[in-house]
């Protein structure tokens, strides 16, 4: 089946500096990628919606300065979160639809960011 | 009202326990419906994918989706504690790539 491979799964980082998390669809292409994020016992918020080759489109209320997003191919995409601050910690998925619009979503792993 | 309601749980059962889990939802334009799987500090994992009105099992897992009622069920038929997780309902309209999901039930399933 279509994996969505995460990295890192985890990252410490102190307040003012940039993370880049990377999101990769494995064995499939992805023209199509998007970014969840998740408090403790909720469920998943949509960030954003990463396409290949153009703009990211981001959801009302997410800051697109501060949440950079990079499609650079069919199988890669990145978060960047610039001048994290403690608020900002949170886990960080990505997500990825292998085929046609009518196929399912696959999740990565997840990224915990701890921003000290 | 949230668009998609699920109730949070926790759902504690016994081994080999039947387990229903359902989501209600308000947007008669939903047409695709899964179900998610996810362990603490993991992403989710697709379960099932369904599309319009109907069953569907796979394994252990029956889903079920009533669009007159608006409403989709989960069952897991003999339980095993390696199903204790967080399960997710999530949505979407024919056209549209936005997933809508419901906030998860807890399940724990004990030995």
């Amino acid at each position: 089946g279509a994996v969505v491979s995460q990295h890192p799964s985890w990252v410490i980082c102190k307040s003012g500096t940039s993370v880049k998390i990377e999101c990769r669809s494995l064995d499939f292409q992805a023209t199509t990628m998007f970014w969840y994020r998740q408090f403790p016992k909720q469920s998943l918020m949509l960030m954003a919606t990463s396409n290949e080759g153009s703009k990211a489109t981001y959801e009302q209320g997410v800051e697109k300065d501060k949440f950079l997003i990079n499609h650079a191919s069919l199988t890669l995409s990145t978060l960047t979160v610039t001048s994290a601050h403690p608020e900002d910690s949170s886990f960080y998925i990505c997500s990825a639809r292998e085929g046609t619009t009518h196929s399912p979503l696959h999740f990565g792993n997840g990224t915990r960011l701890t921003v000290t | 009202q949230k668009e998609v309601e699920q109730d949070p749980g926790p759902l504690s059962v016994p081994e080999g326990a039947i387990v229903s889990l359902n989501c209600t939802y308000s947007n008669s334009a939903f047409q695709y419906f899964m179900w998610y799987r996810q362990y603490s500090r993991k992403g989710p994992e697709l379960l099932m994918y369904t599309y319009s009105s109907g069953n569907k099992e796979d394994g252990r897992f029956t889903a079920q989706v009533d669009k007159s009622s608006k409403y989709i069920s989960l069952f897991i038929r003999d339980s095993q504690p390696s199903d204790s997780a967080t399960y997710l309902c999530a949505m979407r309209q024919s056209a549209g790539n936005m997933l809508t999901f419901g906030g998860g039930t807890r399940l724990m399933v004990k030995p």
